[in-house]
């Protein structure tokens, strides 16, 4: 069965820090790997994915995820947090079931203090 | 980024009134997708579709029914609501399936006392 898994339910960081929110996966096949953000009282909004390619991946609002196959990790990176990037972080791998399905993770709480 | 838009953003709704939760796109995507989340915990898919007449229930048994008539309304509706429902529904799309990315809406926080 195909699973992801975060492994900390909060990060807390200070301000301009470098942060990184872990992600690791379990999968039959090659992943489809997906990181999302949720502010308060909002729908998720994509930030990047991992199909094929470079294993270090860009995404929105200085973000990176860095794709790791013999440590099945999609870790979440950015070199220096912002206060604004508090929020609610989701792993996610497609489905290989079709339909485009997603997994998600319980998700990871980053808090970037002052 | 895809138009996905949900409404109401908020109901609070009596035990046993039936509600339908709307969601539509302008994107003329095939799949759309419900998610169900408790506040701050994980997504849990309850419906889908892969097009018009189509519709599957997902991974977490659901007391609600969804219909997909036209390509951008993906409805979802409680035919009789109890506070085990409360909770914030998310609906999704993707284009196809070469696209991979799925899209969410604002969400509805249903609150049922």
């Amino acid at each position: 069965a195909q699973s992801v898994a975060q492994p900390e339910d909060q990060v807390n960081v200070a301000e301009g820090n470098p942060l990184t929110v872990k992600c690791t996966y379990s999968v039959s096949g090659n992943p489809y790997l997906f990181w999302y953000v949720q502010y308060p009282n909002r729908g998720l909004q994509f930030l990047l994915k991992y199909i094929t390619g470079d294993n270090l991946v860009k995404g929105s609002y200085g973000f990176e995820a860095e794709f790791n196959k013999s440590q099945t990790s999609f870790h979440l990176k950015k070199p220096s947090a912002l206060v604004s990037d508090s929020a609610l972080y989701f792993c996610a791998v497609r489905d290989a079931g079709g339909y485009n399905k997603l997994i998600f993770g319980a998700g990871t709480r980053l808090a970037v203090h002052p | 980024e895809a138009d996905i838009y949900q409404t109401p953003r908020y109901l609070v709704i009596g035990t046993g009134k039936k509600i339908t939760l709307e969601c539509s796109q302008t994107m003329g995507h095939d799949k759309m997708y419900w998610y169900q989340q408790d506040p701050g915990m994980e997504l849990h898919l309850i419906h889908y579709s892969y097009g018009v007449n189509s519709t599957e229930k997902g991974d977490l048994s659901s007391e609600s029914t969804v219909s997909r008539i036209r390509t951008e309304h993906f409805p979802l509706t409680l035919e009789s609501a109890r506070p085990s429902h409360t909770s914030q529904y998310l609906c999704a799309s993707i284009a196809g399936e070469r696209t991979d990315t799925q899209y969410f809406g604002p969400g509805t926080r249903l609150t049922v006392l």
